[in-house]
């Protein structure tokens, strides 16, 4: 699987939006961007995932640029509950249809 | 999206000791995961669990040492076998509609496990 970077870690006002960046610059052209969260004490949760278009829905919007060689996991109006840690994962989701897991992105939302 | 139930949600165990994990899928699913996350680290592929056949594994982990049954579409265990103190961690499994549909996993909370 394509590795991902993400920074450590992120702050965020409560009502802002909270843009997460990750860089995927190996990624291959059947490969997916997968984003998911853990808030402490839970599984994994998923977000959203896309290809190559932009991609919304009642959670969060996924922008990925052009070249697919990085993306930005947008919450809208980030509320304390949306604390977690963010993780940016590629896969082709086909015959070796396995995550990889990274250090993800820990966003903190102040109040 | 599927409610995965995964049993016990935590437990306390002496080393040498064994403890079958079960997770249970209210829906029929294609493909089932189990994944390990150690103390303040992220989570790591354990295995596949494949209906009727063995379980695929990752490197760094043998079925001797987490021996996994999948005997229908909705239901999994792992075993943890002879345990030491370095396994204690929460395991996860995680659940897929379709192998190549690109459909995300989707996770239950996992099995906090400690061992003394």
């Amino acid at each position: 699987d394509a590795k991902t970077t993400q920074p450590t870690s992120m702050d965020c006002a409560e009502g802002r939006a909270a843009n997460l960046p990750c860089n995927h610059s190996t990624i291959s052209g059947n490969e997916y961007v997968y984003w998911y969260r853990q808030i402490h004490s839970q599984g994994p949760q998923y977000i959203i995932h896309g290809l190559k278009n932009n991609e919304t829905n009642e959670m969060a919007s996924l922008i990925i640029t052009e070249d697919r060689k990085s993306s930005t996991l947008i919450l809208p109006h980030a509320t304390l509950r949306d604390t977690a840690v963010y993780y940016c994962i590629v896969s082709d989701g086909g015959s070796n249809y396995k995550l990889t897991f990274g250090k993800g992105t820990l966003l903190t939302v102040n109040p | 999206s599927a409610v995965i139930s995964q049993k016990p949600s935590r437990d306390i165990c002496q080393r040498g000791t064994s403890l079958t994990i079960q997770c249970q899928v209210d829906s029929q699913v294609t493909m089932m995961f189990w994944y390990r996350q150690q103390p303040g680290q992220s989570l790591t592929l354990i295995a596949t669990a494949n209906q009727g056949s063995e379980a695929t594994y990752e490197s760094g982990f043998v079925i001797d040492k987490f021996p996994i049954s999948r005997p229908n579409l909705t239901f999994s265990t792992l075993t943890v076998s002879n345990m030491s103190p370095e396994d204690s961690s929460i395991y996860l499994c995680s659940v897929a509609g379709r192998q190549g549909s690109n459909q995300p996993q989707h996770f239950g909370d996992g099995t906090r496990l400690s061992i003394l």
